[in-house]
């Protein structure tokens, strides 16, 4: 299983972008980066996913690098709403199902 | 929108009680799936299913059963709770294809006394 490493937290300015690192250097061929996040006391929200293009949508961005081993996450214009813990998980499969293996993740703080 | 409910969003148990958790999901996905969720261990599988009545073992299968006699609603059973089964418990379900995302549940967070 490819492992994730993600820094504990992180601080962004309202109204600014978010940049969210996580590394994967395990990752295999066929793995999806996916990301999540989990706003306090709540059920994790998906987010985005990608195999090895960059992909956008309308929460936010994430660019994979071109050897697959780190990738990005950007909120391009932080909210309040948007301080919660995001986690950054490569897809593991296992028997007839999807398992997501979730980290610690990272506690973004979003201020005024 | 997938929306996927579970039964409580509090309970407070008894050691030694049977505890039900149910979930349902209303967007006929096949797989379904619990999750216990503990500070700095992360999320962990308890069990899922991929059928209606079809089960499997996650990473942390003990203390635990389940049920799945229809599509939409899978069911985690506390046999016989113990204090150690204090957590917030995730049920998250996902239809079949390589890339699909799982959604979760609000939760439910179980206190056993």
């Amino acid at each position: 299983d490819a492992k994730t490493t993600q820094p504990p937290s992180m601080d962004c300015a309202e109204g600014r972008a978010a940049n969210l690192p996580c590394n994967h250097s395990t990752i295999s061929g066929n793995e999806y980066v996916y990301w999540y996040r989990q706003i306090h006391s709540q059920g994790p929200q998906y987010i985005i996913h990608g195999l090895k293009n960059n992909e956008t949508n309308e929460m936010a961005s994430l660019i994979i690098t071109e050897d697959r081993k780190s990738s990005t996450l950007i909120l391009p214009h932080a909210t309040l709403r948007d301080t919660a813990v995001y986690y950054c998980i490569v897809r593991v499969r296992t028997g007839g199902g999807n398992k997501l293996t979730f980290g610690t993740g990272t506690q973004l703080k979003v201020e005024l | 929108d997938v929306k996927v409910t579970q039964s409580s969003r509090y309970l407070v148990k008894r050691t030694g009680e049977k505890v039900f958790l149910e979930c349902v999901q209303d967007m006929d996905h096949e797989n379904m799936f619990w999750y216990r969720q503990d500070p700095g261990l992360g999320l962990r599988l308890i069990y899922f299913s991929y059928d209606v009545k079809m089960k499997e073992k996650g990473d942390i299968p003990e203390g635990y059963s389940v049920s799945r006699e229809k599509k939409e609603r899978f069911s985690l059973i506390l046999e016989s709770a113990s204090t150690n089964q204090t957590s917030m418990y995730l049920c998250a379900s996902r239809p079949v294809g390589v890339e699909e995302t799982q959604y979760f549940g609000p939760g439910t967070r179980l206190l056993v006394l």
